[in-house]
Protein backbone atom coordinates (compact mmCIF):
# COMPACT_ATOMS: atom_id res chain seq x y z
CA UNK A 1 0.00 0.00 0.00
CA UNK A 2 0.91 3.90 -0.32
CA UNK A 3 2.05 5.32 2.78
CA UNK A 4 1.04 8.78 3.17
CA UNK A 5 2.66 11.13 5.31
CA UNK A 6 1.30 14.28 6.96
CA UNK A 7 3.38 17.11 8.69
CA UNK A 8 2.65 18.83 10.84
CA UNK A 9 0.48 17.01 12.83
CA UNK A 10 -0.73 19.97 13.96
CA UNK A 11 -0.86 23.95 14.12
CA UNK A 12 -1.44 26.48 16.12
CA UNK A 13 -2.51 29.94 14.18
CA UNK A 14 -4.28 32.94 14.44
CA UNK A 15 -7.40 34.13 12.13
CA UNK A 16 -6.23 36.14 8.29
CA UNK A 17 -2.59 34.10 8.96
CA UNK A 18 -1.40 32.33 5.65
CA UNK A 19 -0.72 28.35 6.41
CA UNK A 20 0.62 25.74 4.45
CA UNK A 21 0.44 21.33 5.21
CA UNK A 22 2.35 19.26 3.63
CA UNK A 23 1.76 15.80 2.57
CA UNK A 24 4.32 13.08 0.63
CA UNK A 25 3.73 10.07 -1.04
CA UNK A 26 6.03 6.70 -0.36
CA UNK A 27 5.92 6.43 -4.37
CA UNK A 28 5.11 8.73 -7.23
CA UNK A 29 1.32 8.87 -7.41
CA UNK A 30 1.10 11.65 -10.15
CA UNK A 31 -1.91 14.31 -9.03
CA UNK A 32 -3.54 11.55 -7.95
CA UNK A 33 -4.42 13.21 -4.04
CA UNK A 34 -7.09 14.49 -2.73
CA UNK A 35 -7.98 17.06 0.12
CA UNK A 36 -10.41 16.78 3.12
CA UNK A 37 -11.85 19.20 6.41
CA UNK A 38 -12.70 17.25 8.87
CA UNK A 39 -14.81 19.05 12.18
CA UNK A 40 -15.88 17.10 15.39
CA UNK A 41 -19.58 15.75 14.72
CA UNK A 42 -19.55 16.62 11.04
CA UNK A 43 -19.22 14.40 7.88
CA UNK A 44 -15.51 14.53 5.86
CA UNK A 45 -15.65 17.18 3.29
CA UNK A 46 -14.09 17.10 0.01
CA UNK A 47 -11.64 20.11 -0.65
CA UNK A 48 -9.77 19.39 -3.31
CA UNK A 49 -9.23 16.54 -5.85
CA UNK A 50 -6.65 16.04 -8.67
CA UNK A 51 -4.36 17.58 -6.46
CA UNK A 52 -5.23 21.30 -7.03
CA UNK A 53 -8.63 21.43 -8.23
CA UNK A 54 -11.03 23.27 -5.94
CA UNK A 55 -14.31 21.16 -5.19
CA UNK A 56 -17.79 22.66 -5.70
CA UNK A 57 -18.19 25.36 -3.27
CA UNK A 58 -15.21 25.50 -1.73
CA UNK A 59 -13.58 29.02 -0.96
CA UNK A 60 -10.61 30.19 -3.10
CA UNK A 61 -8.39 30.92 -0.16
CA UNK A 62 -7.73 27.32 -0.24
CA UNK A 63 -5.03 26.46 -2.61
CA UNK A 64 -3.66 23.02 -3.18
CA UNK A 65 -0.29 22.43 -5.51
CA UNK A 66 2.11 19.38 -5.92
CA UNK A 67 3.01 16.17 -8.04
CA UNK A 68 4.45 13.21 -8.16
CA UNK A 69 5.39 12.36 -4.47
CA UNK A 70 5.19 15.91 -2.74
CA UNK A 71 2.10 17.76 -2.24
CA UNK A 72 0.77 21.08 0.21
CA UNK A 73 -2.26 22.48 0.87
CA UNK A 74 -2.05 26.63 1.43
CA UNK A 75 -4.85 28.88 3.62
CA UNK A 76 -4.18 32.19 1.95
CA UNK A 77 -5.67 33.67 4.98
CA UNK A 78 -7.18 31.54 7.72
CA UNK A 79 -10.70 32.23 8.67
CA UNK A 80 -12.45 31.63 11.53
CA UNK A 81 -14.39 28.01 9.99
CA UNK A 82 -10.86 26.67 8.80
CA UNK A 83 -9.95 25.67 12.05
CA UNK A 84 -10.46 21.76 11.77
CA UNK A 85 -8.67 18.68 10.84
CA UNK A 86 -6.99 17.82 7.52
CA UNK A 87 -5.84 14.25 5.24
CA UNK A 88 -4.75 14.04 2.09
CA UNK A 89 -6.08 11.12 0.48
CA UNK A 90 -4.03 9.30 -2.77
CA UNK A 91 -6.25 7.74 -5.15
CA UNK A 92 -3.52 6.84 -7.29
CA UNK A 93 -3.93 3.12 -6.29
CA UNK A 94 -6.21 0.69 -4.08
CA UNK A 95 -6.47 0.40 -1.52
CA UNK A 96 -6.52 4.79 -1.64
CA UNK A 97 -4.70 5.46 1.45
CA UNK A 98 -5.16 8.50 3.69
CA UNK A 99 -2.67 10.73 5.21
CA UNK A 100 -2.67 10.93 9.48
CA UNK A 101 -4.05 14.01 9.43
CA UNK A 102 -3.05 17.84 10.63
CA UNK A 103 -4.89 19.79 13.10
CA UNK A 104 -5.26 23.40 12.78
CA UNK A 105 -5.69 24.84 16.28
CA UNK A 106 -6.51 28.32 17.16
CA UNK A 107 -3.44 30.26 18.30
CA UNK B 1 -30.61 16.22 -2.47
CA UNK B 2 -27.74 13.83 -2.07
CA UNK B 3 -27.78 11.99 0.97
CA UNK B 4 -26.10 9.06 2.23
CA UNK B 5 -27.31 8.02 5.72
CA UNK B 6 -25.43 5.16 7.80
CA UNK B 7 -27.20 2.78 10.13
CA UNK B 8 -26.35 -0.33 12.09
CA UNK B 9 -23.52 0.71 14.72
CA UNK B 10 -24.08 -0.18 18.43
CA UNK B 11 -22.25 -2.03 21.56
CA UNK B 12 -20.87 -5.46 20.60
CA UNK B 13 -18.58 -8.02 22.75
CA UNK B 14 -15.22 -8.70 21.25
CA UNK B 15 -15.18 -11.95 18.34
CA UNK B 16 -18.84 -10.56 17.57
CA UNK B 17 -20.53 -10.15 14.71
CA UNK B 18 -22.59 -6.48 12.93
CA UNK B 19 -23.80 -5.52 9.79
CA UNK B 20 -23.73 -1.41 8.68
CA UNK B 21 -26.19 -0.25 6.31
CA UNK B 22 -25.84 2.75 4.45
CA UNK B 23 -29.01 4.06 2.85
CA UNK B 24 -28.22 6.21 -0.75
CA UNK B 25 -30.51 9.09 -2.04
CA UNK B 26 -31.08 11.67 -4.54
CA UNK B 27 -28.37 10.14 -7.30
CA UNK B 28 -27.93 6.58 -9.42
CA UNK B 29 -26.28 4.83 -6.88
CA UNK B 30 -25.77 1.94 -9.36
CA UNK B 31 -22.91 3.89 -11.33
CA UNK B 32 -21.11 5.04 -8.30
CA UNK B 33 -18.13 2.60 -6.87
CA UNK B 34 -18.56 3.20 -3.11
CA UNK B 35 -16.19 3.27 0.26
CA UNK B 36 -16.14 2.95 3.85
CA UNK B 37 -13.48 4.90 5.84
CA UNK B 38 -13.32 4.83 9.36
CA UNK B 39 -11.83 7.42 12.37
CA UNK B 40 -11.49 5.83 15.94
CA UNK B 41 -11.54 7.77 19.01
CA UNK B 42 -8.83 10.44 19.12
CA UNK B 43 -7.25 9.23 15.75
CA UNK B 44 -7.44 9.93 11.90
CA UNK B 45 -8.79 8.34 9.02
CA UNK B 46 -8.43 5.01 7.99
CA UNK B 47 -9.90 3.35 4.66
CA UNK B 48 -11.68 0.19 5.11
CA UNK B 49 -13.36 -1.22 1.65
CA UNK B 50 -14.03 -0.38 -1.71
CA UNK B 51 -16.74 -1.55 -3.92
CA UNK B 52 -16.69 -1.15 -7.52
CA UNK B 53 -20.65 0.29 -9.04
CA UNK B 54 -21.69 -2.98 -10.12
CA UNK B 55 -20.09 -5.61 -7.31
CA UNK B 56 -17.30 -6.53 -9.88
CA UNK B 57 -14.58 -6.07 -7.53
CA UNK B 58 -13.51 -5.03 -3.71
CA UNK B 59 -10.75 -3.46 -2.31
CA UNK B 60 -10.16 -4.05 1.79
CA UNK B 61 -7.56 -2.37 4.06
CA UNK B 62 -5.08 -5.10 5.54
CA UNK B 63 -6.35 -4.09 8.73
CA UNK B 64 -9.44 -5.56 8.29
CA UNK B 65 -9.00 -8.18 5.22
CA UNK B 66 -10.44 -11.47 5.75
CA UNK B 67 -12.78 -10.02 8.87
CA UNK B 68 -15.33 -7.08 6.88
CA UNK B 69 -17.53 -7.75 3.62
CA UNK B 70 -18.72 -4.96 1.68
CA UNK B 71 -21.43 -5.51 -0.48
CA UNK B 72 -24.39 -3.59 -2.11
CA UNK B 73 -27.29 -4.23 -3.28
CA UNK B 74 -28.70 -1.45 -6.27
CA UNK B 75 -32.05 -2.30 -6.43
CA UNK B 76 -32.28 -0.87 -2.63
CA UNK B 77 -29.69 1.92 -3.30
CA UNK B 78 -27.89 0.02 -0.49
CA UNK B 79 -24.21 -0.56 0.67
CA UNK B 80 -23.27 -2.84 3.82
CA UNK B 81 -20.34 -4.14 5.18
CA UNK B 82 -20.47 -7.17 7.41
CA UNK B 83 -18.07 -7.12 10.39
CA UNK B 84 -17.32 -10.03 11.47
CA UNK B 85 -14.36 -11.36 14.48
CA UNK B 86 -14.34 -7.60 15.94
CA UNK B 87 -11.89 -6.52 17.93
CA UNK B 88 -11.55 -3.94 20.43
CA UNK B 89 -9.53 -1.68 17.73
CA UNK B 90 -12.63 -1.90 15.22
CA UNK B 91 -14.08 1.06 17.49
CA UNK B 92 -14.77 3.92 15.47
CA UNK B 93 -16.92 5.95 13.16
CA UNK B 94 -17.65 4.34 10.18
CA UNK B 95 -18.54 6.63 7.96
CA UNK B 96 -19.41 5.44 4.20
CA UNK B 97 -19.02 7.94 1.05
CA UNK B 98 -19.55 8.05 -3.26
CA UNK B 99 -16.37 7.54 -5.32
CA UNK B 100 -16.88 10.34 -8.11
CA UNK B 101 -14.53 10.51 -10.87
CA UNK B 102 -13.47 13.96 -11.94
CA UNK B 103 -11.98 14.68 -15.42
CA UNK B 104 -9.09 16.45 -15.54
CA UNK B 105 -8.14 18.87 -18.41
CA UNK B 106 -5.60 16.92 -19.23
CA UNK B 107 -8.09 14.04 -20.02
CA UNK B 108 -7.37 12.12 -16.93
CA UNK B 109 -9.61 11.04 -14.62
CA UNK B 110 -9.44 10.80 -10.82
CA UNK B 111 -10.91 9.39 -8.32
CA UNK B 112 -12.68 11.50 -4.64
CA UNK B 113 -14.52 10.92 -2.17
CA UNK B 114 -17.38 13.76 -2.60
CA UNK B 115 -20.67 12.63 -0.59
CA UNK B 116 -19.92 11.39 2.78
CA UNK B 117 -22.73 10.07 5.26
CA UNK B 118 -22.77 11.52 9.21
CA UNK B 119 -21.52 8.17 10.22
CA UNK B 120 -22.22 4.65 12.63
CA UNK B 121 -20.54 4.13 15.73
CA UNK B 122 -19.24 1.07 16.51
CA UNK B 123 -17.91 -0.08 20.38
CA UNK B 124 -15.86 -3.36 20.41
CA UNK B 125 -15.94 -4.01 24.31
CA UNK B 126 -17.32 -6.71 26.78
Amino acid sequence: DIQMTQSPSSLSASIGDRVTITCRASQNISFYLNWYQLKPGNAPKLLIHAASTLHNGVPSRFNGSGSGTDFTLTFSSLQPEDFAAYYCQQSYSNPPTFGHGTKVEIK
Amino acid sequence: QVHLVESGGGVVQPGRSLRLSCAASGFTFSTYGMHWVRQAPGKGLEYVAVIWHDGSDKYYADSVKGRFTISRDNSKSTLYLQLNSLRAEDTAVYYCARGENFYASSGHITNALDIWGQGTMVTVSS
